[in-house]
């Protein structure tokens, strides 16, 4: 079957940076998303993935190893609004979306 | 990018009764728009794939006498749940993007539906 696994929920501190790790097992793979969810709002798109290696967006960066089947979204210089859901997405041979179930992301002062 | 909207933002009803939720897209011609349900503290579940002027695919699982899903325009698509009942309660929302090619693929989704059924 196909599955795509995130921590459940990650603590940081504000200023800090913090790591988000995905892992995926899809039938066929044509790009992996990033998305941020805040509570009760629908997703908004932060990244996308097609080919190895990091892009950079700002504070937000991702990677992906497709060999690995593994992608990370790094967030730099974190402040109270980056306290979200953080969801993975795999674009399988179907091209049908594969979400995550998400990262609860939680900033400290 | 593209703008969605969704409308209504939220609605309560009674058991038994039917609710439409519209999606338009304001920029963007949609030949393929996504319907999604999140329950909560969930991953956003797919539940069909609205096709302008043709029947819609839905995803399995999902009752399609249910869930009826109408794509008569470009930049409207409407989902009506019938008889709902309080297991429907929902973040229902719907997303347009050319998933269909190999392009970047981002979709763009609208603000989302929260559906409470009493």
């Amino acid at each position: 079957g196909q599955n795509i696994d995130q921590p459940t929920e990650m603590t940081a501190t504000e200023g800090a940076i913090v790591q988000i790790n995905c892992t995926y097992q899809t039938s066929g793979f044509n790009g992996l998303f990033w998305y941020q969810q805040h509570a009760g709002e629908a997703p908004t798109f932060l990244s996308y993935n097609v080919l190895d290696g990091l892009e950079e967006k700002g504070r937000f960066s991702s990677f992906l190893s497709r060999s690995k089947g593994y992608s990370y979204l790094l967030l730099k210089e974190l402040q109270m609004k980056d306290s979200a859901s953080y969801l993975c997405a795999v674009r399988d041979s179907n091209y049908q979306l594969i979400w995550g179930a998400g990262t609860k992301l939680i900033i400290k002062p | 990018g593209a703008v969605v909207s969704q409308h209504p933002s939220w609605v309560i009803c009674k058991s038994g009764t039917s609710v439409k939720i519209e999606c338009r897209s304001l920029d963007f011609q949609a030949t393929t728009m996504f319907w999604y349900r999140q329950f909560p503290k969930q991953s956003l579940m797919l539940m069909a794939t609205s096709n302008e002027g043709s029947k819609a695919t839905y995803e399995q699982g999902v009752e399609k006498d249910k869930f009826l899903i109408n794509h008569a325009s470009l930049t409207l698509s409407t989902l009506t749940v019938t008889s709902a009942h309080p297991e429907d309660s929902s973040f229902y929302i719907c997303s347009l993007g050319p998933a269909g090619s190999p392009g970047s693929g981002t979709q763009y989704f609208g603000p989302g539906t929260r559906l409470t059924v009493l």
